[in-house]
């Protein structure tokens, strides 16, 4: 079955610095969504790709559909404590309507 | 602003004993989801609803779990009996027609004895 996989696991900031992480799918994908969970919390959408290459900004946020859609990435610009959370990616196939989540990014920020 | 409502918060039972959750979804959603997600996991999808048809359960334990959304609207997942694997959180999630997000429901903390 479809499998979609992000790296890192974990990723510890001080704030101001950069952040990224990147999802890969085992097959070509039809749309990538992007959810954020706050710790205790529950996931909250954040955005969807769709077309090949397509890049997303939502102020500090920038998001990246690769060219093949089997990968995507979410870069977040100049960290605020605010942005701590674990960041999943979510791929749906081109012929499933499912969403298959990856394992997500653990981000921490050191204000 | 609408949310999606779910409950019991918590549950905790002992093994072999049955566990109901319940959830309410925005109202209007069609779509209405059931994830299972582990504690360092991402959800993973039991059963998606269209309606009050099942679209998609290839992932729930029939022999254990069942769900149903008998009019369409909110819906209950059952487990029984429960194991101490089943020890998870588990997200009620709908999405409507105007948009591609599911929101998800605040979750039931399952922890199995």
């Amino acid at each position: 079955g479809q499998q979609v996989m992000q790296i890192p696991q974990y990723q510890h900031v001080q704030e101001g610095e950069d952040f990224t992480t990147y999802c890969n799918s085992s097959t070509t994908l039809s749309n990538i969504q992007w959810y954020k969970q706050r710790p205790g919390g529950h996931p909250v959408f954040l955005i969807q790709l769709v077309k090949s290459g397509e890049v997303k900004k939502q102020k500090r946020l920038t998001f990246q559909f690769g060219e093949a859609k089997k990968n995507s990435s979410l870069h977040i610009t100049a960290t605020q404590t605010t942005d701590v959370g674990t960041y999943f990616c979510a791929g749906r196939g081109g012929s499933n309507y499912k969403l298959t989540f990856g394992k997500g990014t653990l981000l921490t920020v050191n204000p | 602003e609408a949310e999606v409502a779910q409950s019991p918060r918590y549950k905790i039972t002992e093994k072999s004993q049955a566990v109901a959750f319940w959830c309410d979804p925005i109202s209007g959603h069609a779509t209405l989801y059931w994830y299972r997600q582990i504690l360092g996991q991402g959800p993973e999808l039991l059963v998606q609803f269209q309606d009050e048809s099942v679209v998609d359960d290839s992932q729930l334990p029939k022999d254990r779990f069942s769900a149903e959304r008998l009019k369409g609207v909110d819906s209950t997942l059952k487990i029984q009996p429960a194991e101490l694997g089943d020890s998870a959180m588990y997200l009620c999630a709908s999405s409507g027609r105007t948009g591609p997000e599911q929101f998800f429901g605040p979750g039931t903390r399952l922890t199995v004895l």
